[in-house]
């Protein structure tokens, strides 16, 4: 099965400022039909995971633009332009094809 | 309005059969494409992925689980079950249910339940 693994495991940030979130697998996550599939989650203390991020780069419905995604091949990253208050909580990265694998997920804190 | 609620036992003893249901609305399993993944999360480690139920009941496991697994549909209620047998200790986690979808389309995991805390203790 692909590894992912997320770097840094906990991030401290501040209100406003940027933050970037590493994503690395294993192996090479460009799939038979040419397209890459990592995936992007957030997940609030007490919450379920949210759909942020698919296909490297594409936002998931009603998401803020302040969230992008980038990367190919082995390393993908997620970026939040300004970091808002309701942004702390874990993300986790995942690669989207069968056995489908998660990374170890990223803390995100206010300084 | 898509959502998804997971339902079942709290506590299981080991060796006994855990079954889980997910019951959604919003979308049905009739339609191609359509699927309902399973995920786990045990606290302090990654999600780990378990089994996925399509829309025309092909199912696919985890590897290291899928002696132990087994995923069933009725779609007239709008409803998955997934029951392991034999649980351990190791198998206490948070369960979730999610859609699954087209992965080009940002529709597969878009939305889970709340998860439900599931406790292997004799």
């Amino acid at each position: 099965d692909v590894l992912m693994t997320q770097s840094p495991l906990f991030l401290p940030v501040t209100l406003g400022q940027p933050a970037s979130l590493s994503c690395r697998s294993n192996e090479s996550l460009v799939y038979s039909d040419g397209d890459t599939y990592v995936t992007w989650f957030h997940q609030r203390p007490g919450q379920s995971p949210r759909h942020l991020i698919y296909k490297v780069s594409k936002r998931g419905s009603g998401v803020p633009d302040r969230f992008s995604g980038s990367g190919s091949g082995t390393s993908f990253t997620l970026r939040i332009s300004r970091v808002e208050a309701e942004d702390v909580g874990v993300y986790y990265c995942m690669q989207g094809t069968p056995p489908w694998t998660f990374g170890q997920g990223t803390k995100v804190d206010l300084k | 309005q898509v959502t998804l609620r997971e339902s079942g036992p709290a506590l299981v003893k080991p060796t006994q059969t855990l079954r889980l249901t997910c019951t959604f609305s919003g979308f049905s399993l009739r339609t191609s494409g359509v699927c309902i993944h399973w995920i786990r999360h045990h606290p302090g480690k990654a999600l780990e992925w378990l089994a996925r139920i399509d829309w025309d009941d092909d199912k696919y496991y985890n590897r290291r689980q899928r002696t132990r697994l087994t995923a069933s549909k009725d779609t007239s209620k709008n409803q998955v079950v997934l029951t392991m047998t034999n649980v351990d200790t190791v198998d206490t986690a948070t369960y979730y249910c999610a859609r699954g979808g087209i992965p080009s389309e940002g529709t597969d995991f878009d939305y889970w339940g709340q998860g439900i805390l599931v406790t292997v203790s004799s």
